[in-house]
């Protein structure tokens, strides 16, 4: 069966310091992979997705960057960390098909970041 | 401009009632609806999809319907058990076209004893 990891569970960072959040897929291979940020009181907004190695799409302007160095591997950055950066962190993936929407997605336990 | 809308922020239901979620959304084209159920400090779980070629799904106590020229579709849960407590997010999609998957921005359900 597949399994999705995320850490670390929970972080507290400065302001201007840099992140890095890793998610980890087992039990499948060349799945989508996708970032999202749940803010407090809001839904899910997407960050990041990839359909493979290296492929990394970008769906809103911001302070972070993601990048996939291995197959099942999902790596979320960021150089300077801003207080607008705070919230609820989830890694998903999916299986690769015909588009990014033909299949359900699934989630990792989602990483907790404060900046403060 | 938000293409899946959960209008109701939040609901309350009586155990052993009948719980229903309802999304509405404005793309005709999306043919694939999904609902998620999300505990707090949790990732969301998948619940229950459907295809735009069937107007109902059930798996156990979920059901899905679809209402495809009302662009709607509702989860109802019966009977609601406290274990349902959570916020439920509709999402939609087009198979058929490299797009994602389009979520709502959930609602919470209260399971009341």
């Amino acid at each position: 069966s597949q399994t999705i990891h995320q850490w670390p569970a929970t972080l507290v960072q400065p302001v201007g310091s840099p992140l890095s959040l890793e998610c980890t897929v087992e039990g499948t291979s060349n799945p989508n992979l996708y970032w999202y940020r749940q803010a407090a009181g809001r839904g899910l907004q997407l960050l990041f997705y990839s359909v493979g190695i290296g492929q990394i799409s970008s769906e809103v302007p911001q302070n972070l960057s993601a990048s996939r160095p291995q197959d099942r591997q999902f790596i979320l950055s960021s150089k300077k960390l801003l207080l607008s950066d705070s919230g609820f962190y989830l890694c998903a993936w999916s299986l690769s098909g015909p588009g990014l929407g033909a299949y359900e997605q699934y989630f990792g336990p989602g990483t907790r970041l404060t900046v403060t | 401009d938000q293409q899946v809308k959960q209008n109701s922020p939040s609901l309350s239901v009586q155990e052993g009632r009948i719980s229903i979620l309802n999304c509405d959304y404005t793309n005709s084209m999306f043919d694939y609806f999904l609902w998620y159920k999300k505990y707090p400090a949790e990732g969301p779980t998948f619940l229950i999809s459907i295809s735009s070629i069937k107007d109902k799904n059930e798996d156990g106590r979920f059901t899905v319907f679809l209402n495809k020229s009302a662009k709607h579709l509702s989860l109802h849960i019966v009977p609601s058990q406290p274990g349902d407590s959570a916020v439920y997010f509709c999402a939609a999609s087009q198979t058929n076209r490299d797009d994602k998957i389009i979520f709502g921005k959930g609602t919470r359900l209260h399971i009341l004893p």
